[in-house]
């Protein structure tokens, strides 16, 4: 069955360090995936999209990396902030292009 | 553009009531997402419809589920009964296009169903 997988433990982190969040994934295979972040009572907010051709992309503090053969995705926080304390939710493109996203994990980034 | 909107946020009802969720999504996006999000089952799609059309249901969960978009501008999902298990946050998302778009989501309607 298809499957995607994040840590459902919640990440706890010191402010300045890497977060490495993780994505994996069994029985797809997407042509790209998406992070995106949540905050309580809010709905998701897009981050970043990978393409299945492309090994990494970044953006500000984020990077992501797309590994089809691991069937993994990593996605970084580099300098990580109180602020950058959320869930992240990452999501793929399943059957007929409908996004399907993993339950998330949450990180919190402590003084 | 004021974003994704989605009313009421929070609805408290009765089993056995019907509950009718509202969303408008941003202008000038053709595809509108219905979204279920609970602690067990995380984010679910429920349905998504293209210019106006519904073009997959197959995440509804019953036929005690129904979805309409009578125009570009408005979207209505109605849940007649509501059951207990129906508690949930519903999430409304609209996007360019399908595939590899970035979907935008609304702030959600909370549902209490007791």
């Amino acid at each position: 069955s298809q499957k995607i997988e994040q840590n459902s433990e919640a990440l706890n982190i010191q402010e300045g360090k890497t977060a490495t969040l993780t994505c994996n994934y069994t029985n797809y295979s997407p042509a790209y995936l998406q992070w995106y972040r949540q905050d309580p009572g809010r709905g998701p907010v897009f981050l970043l999209l990978i393409r299945e051709n492309e090994k990494e992309k970044r953006k500000e503090r984020l990077k992501v990396t797309f590994d089809t053969t691991l069937k993994q995705s990593l996605f970084h926080i580099t300098a990580s902030q109180p602020a950058d304390s959320a869930t992240y939710l990452c999501a793929l493109d399943g059957a007929a292009s409908k996004l399907t996203f993993g339950t998330g994990t949450r990180l919190q980034v402590t003084l | 553009d004021a974003g994704v909107i989605q009313s009421p946020r929070h609805e408290v009802t009765e089993m056995g009531q019907e509950v009718t969720l509202r969303c408008k999504p941003i202008s000038g996006h053709d595809y509108l997402f219905w979204y279920r999000q609970t602690m067990m089952r995380g984010l679910e799609l429920l349905i998504y419809f293209n210019n106006n059309v519904p073009i997959d249901d197959s995440g509804m969960p019953e036929d005690r589920f129904s979805a309409k978009m009578p125009n570009a501008s408005f979207s209505t999902l109605k849940i007649q009964p509501s059951e207990p298990r129906d508690s949930a946050v519903y999430f409304c998302a609209s996007s360019f296009v399908t595939g590899a778009s970035e979907q935008f989501f609304g702030p959600g309607t909370r549902l209490t169903v007791l």
